[in-house]
Parts: C-alpha cells; structure tokens; sequence
C-alpha cells in the first residue's frame, strides 16, 4: 500500500517569507497529490494539486513540485500572510481498487507570525 | 457553490449507543468516500460508493460501522454500540468518478466530529 510521510510537523515563519512542506510517498505508480489545507473546526480544503506528468504547478502564491524519481513532492507557500495560518495535509492515492482512496501525510502546522 | 454537506456538525453520545451521520455529496458527484481523523492525523479512509455501490471498506470499518448510498446521491454512516475509540472526525468527501490514469480531484466536507462519553 501506499505510504506518505510529510514533514515537518510544525513550522513557524514570519509574515512575507516563505514555508515549504515536504513529503514522501512510497508507491512509484502514484500519479496524482493533493495538498489540502484544514483550518480549525472544518474539513480539508484543496488548495493544489499536481499530476505525474508534470513537474510544477503554481496557483498564486502556491506552488507544488514533483520528483517522481526520488518520490517526494512539495508545498511552497510564498509571502505569508497570517490567514495562511493552518494545517496543511499531503496526500497520495492507493491505486489498487481504482477508487482513488488517498492516503494522508500526518500534517504540518503552519503557524505565520505577525 | 454548494460544496459538500455533513449534518450534524458535533454529536456527542453515551458509549454503547447508536449513531448516524449523513453526507450529501456536490451534486454531479458519483464518487463518495468516507474518513475518519484522529487528533494530530491525517484522514484515514473508511469506505467509498460509485453510484449507489459500495466499492470497497477499509479494515478500520469493523462491523459494528455500516455505510449506505442508497439512490446514489447521500450517504449515511451508522455506528452500533459506539466506544470510546470510535471518538473522531468523521469526513465525507466527493469526487467525479475516473480511472486510475486519470483521477479527480476529492472535496471535504467539514466532519461531523463525534465524542464518546
């Protein structure tokens, strides 16, 4: 099955600067992470999502990279605001079943100072 | 932009009671899963419908857990005789459906979050 790591697991940064995330996954037939951003008291929300056949996407101040070879992908939030602040999910598919189940990292706090 | 809707929001019960949670997908969703998460964790699958099929369950469901779909448009999750491990967010997401080369995007609702007393 599949296996996702994700660090670290609390990271602070002062408003303007920027926070990475990173995360490892096991299964090399993955082809689809999302990122998911959970703010207290509600589900996750979407944020960006990258695809195997493509090494970056970007979406404003959110980028994500892939490198399939070395099975790691990451979250790059520039120019933090405080409203970034949150915990951020990584995810990856179990693909046996077809269903698409996501198998989550352990999340990351994002915490962005004033 | 109706996102997907879980009721009720918090339930709070007695152990060895029964409890159910009820999802409703966006609506042009055919793909509906169900988690769980714990303090401190990401979500953890428990389940997914096709339609109104119940595709596959994860070994975290025991049988006290059933899930149903009925008209392939809201679902419902039933705990029996609930325990204080089954103390979680319980999250519903959609999807439209897709296979494995070509996988769609899955949105949260925001949890029912069930406490055991």
């Amino acid at each position: 099955g599949e296996n996702v790591e994700q660090h670290p697991s609390t990271l602070s940064v002062q408003e303007g600067d920027s926070a990475v995330i990173k995360c490892t996954y096991s299964d090399s037939a993955s082809n689809y992470f999302p990122w998911y951003k959970q703010e207290l008291g509600k589900g996750s929300q979407l944020i960006i999502d990258i695809r195997s056949n493509v090494g970056e996407k970007k979406d404003q101040r959110i980028a994500v990279t892939l490198n399939k070879t070395a099975k790691h992908f990451s979250l790059h939030i520039t120019e933090t605001q405080p409203e970034d602040s949150a915990v951020y999910f990584c995810a990856a598919p179990l693909l046996t079943g077809g269903g698409n189940k996501l198998t989550f990292g352990t999340g990351t706090q994002l915490k962005v100072e004033l | 932009d109706t996102g997907v809707s879980q009721n009720p929001r918090h339930k709070i019960t007695k152990r060895g009671q029964n409890v159910t949670f009820r999802c409703d997908p966006i609506s042009e969703h055919n793909r509906l899963y169900w988690y769980r998460q714990t303090l401190g964790q990401g979500p953890e699958f428990l389940t997914y419908f096709q339609n109104e099929a119940q595709l596959e369950k994860s070994r975290l469901l025991s049988d006290r857990f059933s899930a149903e779909r009925p008209k392939g448009s809201f679902s419902t999750l039933e705990i029996q005789r609930t325990e204080q491990g089954d103390s979680a967010m319980y999250l519903c997401a959609s999807s439209l459906g897709g296979d494995s080369r070509n996988l769609f995007p899955q949105h949260f609702g925001d949890g029912t979050r069930l406490s055991i007393l």
